[in-house]
């Protein structure tokens, strides 16, 4: 186990549903972040944290809303979500805010399909 | 832009045939490279960090190399579990505010299958 914890690990949801995904680490990091998996397309970063500051949201569309309460949760707020936002969600943590390098542990993701 | 290219997009090798995977990068002002190892339905796991050129790393199977515009990942003798796809980041300094936090630009990655 990578020490970063994600839940639900699968998600099947309406498009009408609101949902939320959580993540947790127990690594001692600062910064967390989300990225998105799609078929045959690179990981795309969607939301950087770092202590507990948002510091990019990388153009996300307004249906995904990010919250990190403290250093070691982040969650990912989902609200009439579209078909095509059905991907491998995956959250991350490292250290950062000073820091030269930031080696960056992945969960295991949540599989999220939206009907 | 900064851009990562990872090829072939897959390999199939027997076991116990050596090869290398490449991974082809353009960043403005290397804060390392990152290989990570994904499996189906699962998170990727790191494997190494790459800091400068001429830089090398290895762990078990794998050795990972730096050049200033590529990194290889060589795989030695692999046997049928090192099955899975393999990652290439390069991290780059994000757009926004004064941390170093950096943000990873991911490769699409090379799917390796080794057959018994």
């Amino acid at each position: 186990e990578t020490g970063v914890t994600q839940t639900p690990r699968h998600l099947v949801m309406g498009m009408t549903n609101k949902k939320s995904l959580k993540c947790e680490q127990h690594l001692g990091h600062n910064a967390m972040y989300w990225y998105k998996q799609s078929a045959k397309k690179p990981l795309e970063l969607m939301f950087v944290y770092s202590l507990e500051e948002r510091v990019e949201n990388n153009s996300v569309p307004s249906r995904f809303s990010p919250e990190c309460p403290n250093s070691s949760h982040l969650f990912l707020h989902l609200h009439t979500l579209q078909p095509e936002d059905s991907a491998l969600y995956l959250c991350a943590s490292s250290f950062g805010g000073g820091r030269s390098y930031n080696e960056q542990f992945f969960g295991p993701g949540t599989r999220l399909t939206v009907l | 832009e900064d851009q990562v290219t990872q090829s072939p997009e897959a390999l199939r090798l027997q076991e116990g045939e050596s090869s290398s995977l490449n991974c082809s990068y353009t960043v403005s002002g290397l804060r390392g490279l990152f290989w990570y190892r994904q499996d189906p339905g699962k998170g990727p796991e790191f494997l190494f960090t790459l800091y400068s050129a001429g830089e090398e790393k290895e762990k078990e199977r794998l050795k990972a190399t730096l050049t200033k515009k590529e990194s290889f990942l060589h795989i030695t003798a692999p046997k049928p579990e090192d099955s899975a796809t393999y990652l290439c980041a390069v991290q780059a300094r994000l757009r926004y505010g004064s941390s170093n936090t950096g943000k990873l630009i991911f490769g699409q990655g090379t799917t390796l299958q080794v057959k018994p």
